[in-house]
């Protein structure tokens, strides 16, 4: 069974520091998911990452990807307030027949001025 | 940019009813999928569907539960006589093909009481 851990669960900041949250996952996979979700919504896509070595950037956030470590970071650089959510990485089994998302636990971010 | 779209928002349902969650995936993906979130936890994968039958189902998606794509629009989850514990986020999730991003619906939130 594929297990997706993430940490930290919690997480509180202030603004204009950094940080990493750090997502190991167990199997093969090399196509890995974050999501951001503001208390009550849904689930906003932040990044695709599909290839060893993928690193993208978007702001103030920057994935990455190593499949071969299994591990995927979610760097917040100059965090301000706005970035305050939960983050969840998922990872896509390919194993399975039809594919599907298994996701960490989510990490509680907290960004105070 | 499209969108999936689920209603309704929010249903209110008396233990042991019936409920039909709703789901308009992007109209040229070919993967279904459900997801819930209890409150407070992650999301957990239910069902993912593909050329009109599905492709895997959790532990979770017992005889309770099934999927239908009625119409060719249309993608519902219906739960047969509904628990307590089925109160949660459902959420509904498509794609275009396998190794490409999944998009999610708003959501639904279904409170069993």
């Amino acid at each position: 069974e594929l297990k997706v851990e993430q940490n930290p669960l919690f997480l509180s900041m202030q603004e204009g520091k950094n940080y990493t949250i750090y997502c190991n996952y167990s199997t093969t996979s090399d196509r890995l998911y974050w999501y951001r979700q503001d208390p009550g919504k849904s689930l906003e896509s932040l990044f695709v990452l599909l290839s060893n070595g993928a690193v993208k950037q978007e702001g103030r956030l920057m994935a990455s990807l190593d499949t071969k470590a299994r591990l995927s970071t979610l760097h917040i650089t100059a965090a301000v307030h706005d970035l305050s959510a939960t983050y969840f990485c998922a990872v896509d089994d390919t194993e399975t027949s039809g594919s599907r998302l298994t996701f960490g636990e989510g990490t509680q971010l907290t960004v105070n001025p | 940019e499209p969108e999936v779209t689920q209603t309704p928002s929010h249903q209110v349902t008396q233990m042991g009813q019936e409920v039909i969650l709703r789901c308009v995936p992007i109209s040229n993906h070919l993967y279904f999928y459900w997801y819930r979130q209890i409150l407070g936890q992650k999301v957990e994968f239910l069902v993912s569907f593909y050329n009109n039958e599905i492709s895997e189902k959790s532990e979770i998606f017992d005889d309770q539960f099934s999927v239908e794509r009625p119409d060719g629009s249309n993608f519902t989850l219906k739960i047969r006589s509904t628990k307590l514990e089925d109160s949660a986020m459902y959420f509904c999730a498509s794609r275009r093909g396998q190794g490409l991003g999944y998009t999610f619906g708003s959501g639904t939130r279904l409170t069993v009481v």
